[in-house]
């Protein structure tokens, strides 16, 4: 049983294009994640929704749209795809948003060609 | 906002010998410190934590030291093993902004 389990694992798809990460978790946990990790290994966060209510949502282009339909579900929307969105992207949950551990899904690998 | 220095980028150590990772912080109201690994093509996984209230904590051949004084955390591998190469990322909660902020993550190698 996958705790966070994120889909798809591998996306490749054209400039300009319209895609969708889906994220779900399992572990009753209050609050989930959007991280992204570039080519340099680098983590950065994109969005946080607590309770399905965004909390974090830090300096990402409004292409990328995120969508909390239920605490267990967090997918992520990505409008007019560029070259620069390639990167591998980890949906995360935590129990909630004062100093918890995170858990990460397993990635979704997405390349922009 | 918080940001948070990890050093060395890249670490090279022989099989068998210790290995310390070192990160600062610049909020003095973080006050949780947790350390993530992450293995070629997987995702980070917690190998240690550690609170504001303590100095040092030790799981096994891994250890953390906190100086809240210095801003400043550690990772401490000892008896290396070639299971140990991989990213670490440290990383530290800032109550301020409510997120946890990441290093920029150490590449360990570890040589046979």
């Amino acid at each position: 049983d996958t705790a966070v389990s994120q889909t798809p694992k591998y996306l490749v798809t054209q400039m300009g294009n319209d895609k969708s990460i889906k994220c779900e978790q399992n572990l009753g946990h209050d609050t989930m994640y959007w991280y992204k990790q570039d080519s340099k290994k680098f983590l950065k966060i994109m969005f946080s929704y607590n309770n399905k209510e965004l909390i974090i949502n830090e300096t990402v282009p409004n292409r990328f749209s995120p969508k909390s339909p239920d605490k267990a579900h967090l997918n992520l929307h990505i409008n007019s795809l560029e070259l620069g969105d390639s990167a591998v992207y980890f949906c995360a949950s935590s129990p909630g948003t004062s100093g918890n551990t995170i858990y990460f899904g397993e990635g979704s690998w997405l390349t922009v060609v | 906002g918080e940001n948070v220095e990890q050093h060395p980028s890249t670490l090279s150590v022989q099989e068998g010998d210790s290995a310390v990772i070192k990160c600062t912080y610049s909020d003095s109201a973080s006050n949780y410190f947790p350390w993530y690994k992450q293995e070629l093509g997987k995702r980070p996984q917690l190998i240690i934590d550690i609170r504001s209230n303590v100095g040092e904590k030790k799981d096994q051949r891994i250890a953390v030291t906190l100086n809240k004084t210095a801003k400043h955390f550690s990772l401490h591998i000892t008896e290396t093993q070639p299971e140990d190469s991989a990213v670490y990322f440290c990383a530290a909660f800032s109550g301020g902004d409510d997120k946890i902020i990441f290093g920029k993550g150490t590449r360990l190698h570890i040589l046979p």
